[in-house]
C-alpha cells in the first residue's frame, strides 16, 4: 500500500538556521509527492509539488527534489525566518487521493 | 476568490448524538476530498466524490460515518451515535479534477469535541 514516513518533531531552530524535514514514501507506480503547511490557526496550504523522478518543486524559498532511487522527498530551505513556524505534511498522490505523512512541527526561534 | 468553506468551525456534541459537518467546495471543483485530523494520527483520508462517479468510501472507519454530495457541489458529513474517539478536526478539501495535476484546496475544518 501507500505510506508516508517523515521525521518526527517538533524541529527547533533559531532563525536563520538550515532546514531539513525528511520524507520517505512507499508507494505503487509513480506519485506525484506534496508538501503541505499548515500555519497556526490556518487551513492545510500546497507548499509545493513535484510530479516526476527528478523534479524539484520549490516555493517561497523550501525546495524538495524527487528522489525515486532513494524514495524520498526531503523538505530544505536555507535560511528559516521565525515566519516559518507551522506544521509541515509530506504526502503522495498515486491517482486521486493524498496519503499523508503524521506531520512535522517546525519551530523557529528568533 | 472565495476558497472552500465548511460548517460549523467548532462542534461539541455529547456522546451518542448525531451530527452533520458541512462543506461548500469551490465552485466549479468537480473533486471533493474529507479527510480526519487527529493528534497522533496525522490526516486520515475518509472519502472521495469524483463528478458523478460512485464515491470512493473506503476511507470510512466505521458504518456510523457517512457523507452526501448534492447536485455536485456542497457536501455533508454524518457521524452517528458519536464516540469520544470521533473527537478530532474534520477537513474537507476541493479540486478542479481528479487527477494528480489538479492541487487540493482544503477549508479550515470543523473541530469535533465529543464529551
Amino acid at each position: 500500500g501507500n505510506s508516508v514516513t517523515q521525521m518526527e518533531g517538533p524541529v527547533t531552530l533559531s532563525e536563520e538556521a538550515f532546514l531539513t524535514i525528511n520524507c520517505t514514501y512507499t508507494a505503487t507506480g509513480y506519485p506525484s509527492l506534496f508538501w503541505y503547511v499548515q500555519y497556526p490557526g490556518e487551513g492545510l496550504q500546497l507548499l509545493l509539488k513535484a510530479t516526476k523522478a527528478d523534479d524539484k518543486g520549490s516555493n517561497k524559498g523550501f525546495e524538495a527534489t524527487y528522489r525515486k532511487e532513494t524514495t524520498s522527498f526531503h523538505l530544505e530551505k536555507g535560511s528559516v525566518q521565525v515566519s516559518d513556524s507551522a506544521v509541515y505534511f509530506c504526502a503522495l498522490r498515486p491517482y486521486s487521493t493524498l496519503t499523508f505523512g503524521k506531520g512535522t512541527m517546525l519551530l523557529v526561534s528568533p | 476568490g472565495a476558497g472552500v468553506s465548511q460548517s460549523p468551525s467548532n462542534k461539541v456534541t455529547e456522546k451518542g448524538k448525531d451530527v452533520e459537518l458541512r462543506c461548500d467546495p469551490i465552485s466549479g471543483h468537480t473533486a471533493l476530498y474529507w479527510y480526519r485530523q487527529s493528534l497522533g494520527q496525522g490526516l486520515e483520508f475518509l472519502i472521495y466524490f469524483q463528478g458523478n462517479s460512485a464515491p470512493d468510501k473506503s476511507g470510512l472507519p466505521s458504518d456510523r460515518f457517512s457523507a452526501e454530495r448534492t447536485g455536485g457541489s456542497v457536501s455533508t458529513l454524518t457521524i452517528q451515535r458519536t464516540q469520544q474517539e470521533d473527537s478530532a478536526v474534520y477537513l474537507c478539501a476541493s479540486s478542479l479534477r481528479g487527477d494528480y495535476n489538479s492541487p487540493l484546496h482544503f477549508g479550515n475544518g470543523t473541530r469535533l469535541t465529543v464529551t
